[in-house]
């Protein structure tokens, strides 16, 4: 089973900020991740498909890129709706979501 | 408007058994796979099971393999998971999402706990 292990698992950042979160796979997955933002009771929402296709809606301050083994999200200017859990997720063999990164107030 | 609406969740006995549904609206639901997604207390998110739009291929997690079995009704616009053996590692909120290239939509969840 492909691994996904995402860094860091917590993160604090102020408004403003250039955020950067990865994703690293046991194994290479071509470009078949997926980027997703998880706010508290809420159910998660698709940001970037295709390591760096912005899903429809999604503010262009979310990018991502990579491919292979290594991936990574990047939030050029954090907002405070942005505060929030971050999954990556690989569909290249079965699925398996990284362990989360919490995007914290400084 | 895409709709997802998990039904069926709730508390149960371990080595209980449990029917979630999630009825879908607002799209082709016969032209879609589907999935469910778990997310157990305070934890991390995790893949159970997928199914295609015409039910011909079906995958599920190790961890529910053997005990789980995923559904649809295309006619009904609907999916479901049937949960047998259920364990208290089971509880958690369960996701329905449907799957274009990753999880486009989700529904807003349903919590199954497993306890005695």
């Amino acid at each position: 089973a492909i691994q996904m292990t995402q860094s860091p698992s917590s993160l604090s950042a102020s408004v403003g900020d250039r955020v950067t979160i990865t994703c690293r796979a046991s194994q290479g997955i071509r470009n078949d991740l997926g980027w997703y933002q998880q706010k508290p009771g809420k159910a998660p929402k698709l940001l970037i498909y295709a390591a760096s296709s912005l899903q429809s809606g999604v503010p262009s301050r979310f990018s991502g890129s990579g491919s292979g083994t290594d991936f990574t999200l990047t939030i050029s200017s954090l907002q405070p709706e942005d505060f929030a859990t971050y999954y990556c997720l690989q569909d290249y063999n079965s699925w398996t979501f990284g362990q989360g990164t919490k995007v914290e107030i400084k | 408007e895409v709709q997802l609406v998990e039904s069926g969740g709730g508390l149960v006995k371990p080595g209980g058994s449990l029917r979630l549904s999630c009825a879908a609206s607002g799209f082709t639901f016969s032209s879609y796979s589907m999935n469910w997604v778990r997310q157990a207390p305070g934890k991390g998110l995790e893949w159970v099971s997928s199914i295609s739009s015409s039910s011909s291929y079906i995958y599920y997690a190790d961890s529910v393999k053997g005990r789980f079995t995923i559904s649809r009704d295309n006619a009904k616009n609907s999916l479901y998971l049937q949960m047998n053996s259920l364990r208290a590692e089971d509880t958690a909120v369960y996701y329905c999402a449907r799957m274009v290239a990753d999880f486009d939509y989700w529904g807003q969840g349903t919590l199954v706990t497993v306890s005695s």
